[in-house]
């Protein structure tokens, strides 16, 4: 157990449907991330969010869209996706110095059909 | 955040020391070096991190070069629980929003 919660850990998903994944931490952290993990390649940092705030978004399609309502939780909302979407989602959360660890969640194993 | 480079695999046997090496030749004053490890179907775990001193924890060693180019991992005695891909990563201190940024890491394979 991490302090970091991410549900579902598993989604199977239609090309047409909306659903969106979601994430929360009570350690105090200011800063949270979405990462895809893709079949045998690195983590891809998609998303990420410092005081509630996005700072950074890697040219990420626009049928993922993140929200941050408050400093404890994030969400990440799925439509339209492709096949090639299929990947763990997982996110993080941190203090914003980069001399603090991140702690993960166990992720969302999402499978689009 | 610098690149790094570490091998693609090792191998150790079950209860032996295992050294994780790791260069980062581009590092600069003020990065901190970050070790994760990710086991099968789990996110990733931090590990350890160092910015000039070695350091120590209940889970390894970190011993960082003088010039700080490379640093090495230490698990001072491998279990079958520790096989798992280990990440090195070279992260600025003031980073945080930056997110960590992974390579491939080093898949590392415990034989009993």
């Amino acid at each position: 157990e991490t302090g970091v919660t991410q549900t579902p850990r598993h989604l199977v998903m239609g090309m047409t449907n909306k659903k969106s994944l979601k994430c929360e931490q009570h350690l105090g952290h200011n800063a949270m991330y979405w990462y895809k993990q893709s079949a045998k390649k690195p983590l891809e940092l998609m998303f990420v969010y410092s005081l509630e705030e996005r700072v950074e978004n890697n040219s990420v399609p626009s049928r993922f869209s993140p929200e941050c309502p408050n400093s404890s939780h994030l969400f990440l909302h799925l439509h339209t996706l492709q096949p090639e979407d299929s990947a763990l989602y997982l996110c993080a959360s941190s203090h914003l110095q980069g001399n603090t660890e991140a702690f993960f969640g166990q992720g969302t194993r999402l499978t689009v059909v | 955040d610098a690149k790094t480079t570490q091998p693609n695999s090792m191998e150790s046997n079950e209860e032996e020391p295992v050294h994780l090496p790791c260069n980062h030749s581009t590092i600069s004053g003020t990065d901190y070096i970050h070790w994760y490890r990710q086991l099968p179907s789990q996110g990733p775990e931090y590990v350890i991190h160092g910015l000039t001193s070695n350091v120590n924890n209940r889970m390894a060693s970190l011993a960082i070069a003088e010039d700080r180019k490379s640093s090495t991992l230490i698990l001072h005695r491998a279990t079958l629980r520790d096989a798992a891909v280990y990440y090195c990563i070279v992260r600025n201190s003031g980073g945080g929003a930056d997110g960590l940024t992974f390579g491939k890491g080093t898949h590392l394979i415990i034989q009993p």
